[in-house]
């Protein structure tokens, strides 16, 4: 049974590009969840997807934004990258009624130069 | 707003017990979760408590208060593959659902 599957696995972009980050859920999990996670410090909450649309959001700005498609896959996309988004992304799946077993994916590396 | 705290590093000996604090003032709390981290991978799922009291798994186990705020992730055997970072997250209920709030983790480092 495959976990949650992210891509790519490392990634480099420069200033004011924009980048795109895919994550597969595990089979039978049917909500998408996004994090970042700086060097040292625990995931920060971005948005999380349900029945293809967001349900909820942190804290950050209308340059992250997100998809989720029919088979409960997910894109997170961010436009006018700074240096400061250089982080690991990390997705996490679950099922909409289970408050527990949140899967997570082992990341999207993004250095912004 | 959102507060969880533990301590950013620890230091154990190989075969010692160690235990590790996390104090949270959350509203919607909806139970608490430790995942294990170690460098450039993936969290892992170490426990999840919903109720009071303590919940044991092998070499593992998490205690919580919900009254006081407070839990901790108990490691017992300590081994050289424990190093790692320990993540302690509150399942927060918010009208979109439920979500994890982390706290900024703890790294731990087993020594000889």
């Amino acid at each position: 049974d495959a976990g949650v599957t992210q891509s790519p696995t490392h990634l480099i972009k420069t200033r004011g590009q924009q980048v795109t980050l895919r994550c597969s859920p595990k089979s039978g999990h049917d909500t998408v969840s996004w994090y970042q996670q700086a060097l040292g410090q625990g995931p920060q909450f971005i948005f999380q997807y349900y029945e293809e649309e967001e349900r909820q959001r942190g804290n950050f700005p209308d340059r992250f934004s997100g998809h989720q498609f029919p088979n409960y896959s997910s894109e997170l996309n961010v436009n006018a990258l700074l240096l400061g988004d250089s982080a690991l992304y990390l997705c996490a799946s679950s099922r909409k009624l289970d408050r527990e077993g949140y899967t997570f994916g082992s990341g999207t590396r993004l250095t912004v130069v | 707003g959102q507060n969880i705290d533990q301590p950013t590093e620890m230091t154990a000996t190989e075969g010692a017990i160690v235990q590790i604090n996390c104090t949270y003032q959350t509203s919607g709390f909806n139970g608490l979760f430790w995942y294990q981290q170690h460098a450039g991978e993936a969290p892992t799922f170490l426990s999840y408590n919903v109720l009071d009291g303590l919940e044991e798994k092998g070499r593992f186990s998490s205690f919580l208060s919900r009254s006081k705020g407070y839990s901790y992730l108990l490691l017992k055997e300590l081994q050289m593959k424990d190093s790692a970072s320990y993540l302690c997250a509150a399942l927060i209920f918010t009208g979109g659902g439920n979500k994890l709030t982390f706290g900024t983790g703890t790294q731990l480092k087993v020594e000889l």
